[in-house]
């Protein structure tokens, strides 16, 4: 199993592009997350789901859009970058409430 | 509301000693208390864990103490090591939704 997986590892985007996150996990988790972490800061929860069709809002979740169209699959939108963007974002994965989150390795976003 | 207060935010130990980080939270019918560690540059992974139908729970230097009357978990690391500075974090669920504490920066000196 490879288990939770992000791509792309680093991106650099202009002010007012967008673009989207990659997140596949491979263990038939149902619940996925978003989290942004700011240099010296906890993690803050974006988007999360709690299984195939159904997302919601976390903590921060203005100027992000999610769907989640498989099990496997979860990605994260930018609608149009800012550079309060700039932050490593990590997707995780549980199979059930209570249980161990798994975490993707991360992305680093520079947003100029 | 869905609150997870973790103290202190950074702790500095000799090599040998034992740190202790706590967290405290708010009502949550979770009954599930989680701890992760980040190395720098890495992903969050979990240390240890407990539920609340036990007080404590040991694993080698590591264990996590519930206070449910209290609402608060604490981490206990003993005979502290380099290899055991990184940040530390809490994790409660809110119904579906899974929120960190702040975070503790150890800093463990040699």
């Amino acid at each position: 199993n490879a288990g939770v997986t992000q791509t792309p590892k680093f991106q650099v985007l202009k002010t007012g592009q967008s673009m989207t996150l990659q997140c596949a996990q491979d263990m038939n988790h149902e619940y996925m997350s978003w989290y942004r972490q700011d240099p010296g800061m906890g993690l803050r929860l974006i988007h999360y789901s709690v299984g195939a069709g159904i997302t919601d809002q976390g903590e921060v979740p203005n100027g992000y859009n999610v769907s989640r169209s498989t099990t496997e699959d979860f990605p994260l939108r930018l609608l149009s970058a800012a550079p309060s963007q700039t932050s490593v974002y990590f997707c995780a994965s549980t199979r059930a409430k209570d249980t161990e989150a798994f975490f993707g390795q991360g992305t680093r976003l520079t947003v100029v | 509301g869905e609150n997870v207060e973790q103290h202190p935010s950074t702790l500095s130990v000799q090599e040998g000693d034992s740190a202790v980080i706590k967290c405290t939270y708010s009502d949550s019918a979770s009954n599930y208390f989680p701890w992760y560690k980040q190395e720098l540059g890495k992903r969050p992974q979990l240390i240890i864990d407990i539920r609340s139908n036990v007080g404590e729970k040991k694993d080698q230097r590591i264990a996590v103490t519930l206070n449910k009357t209290a609402k608060h978990f604490s981490l206990h690391i003993t005979e502290t090591q380099p290899e055991d500075s990184a940040v530390y974090f809490c994790l409660r669920g809110y119904g579906n939704k899974l929120v960190f504490g702040a975070g503790t920066i150890l800093r463990v000196k040699s």
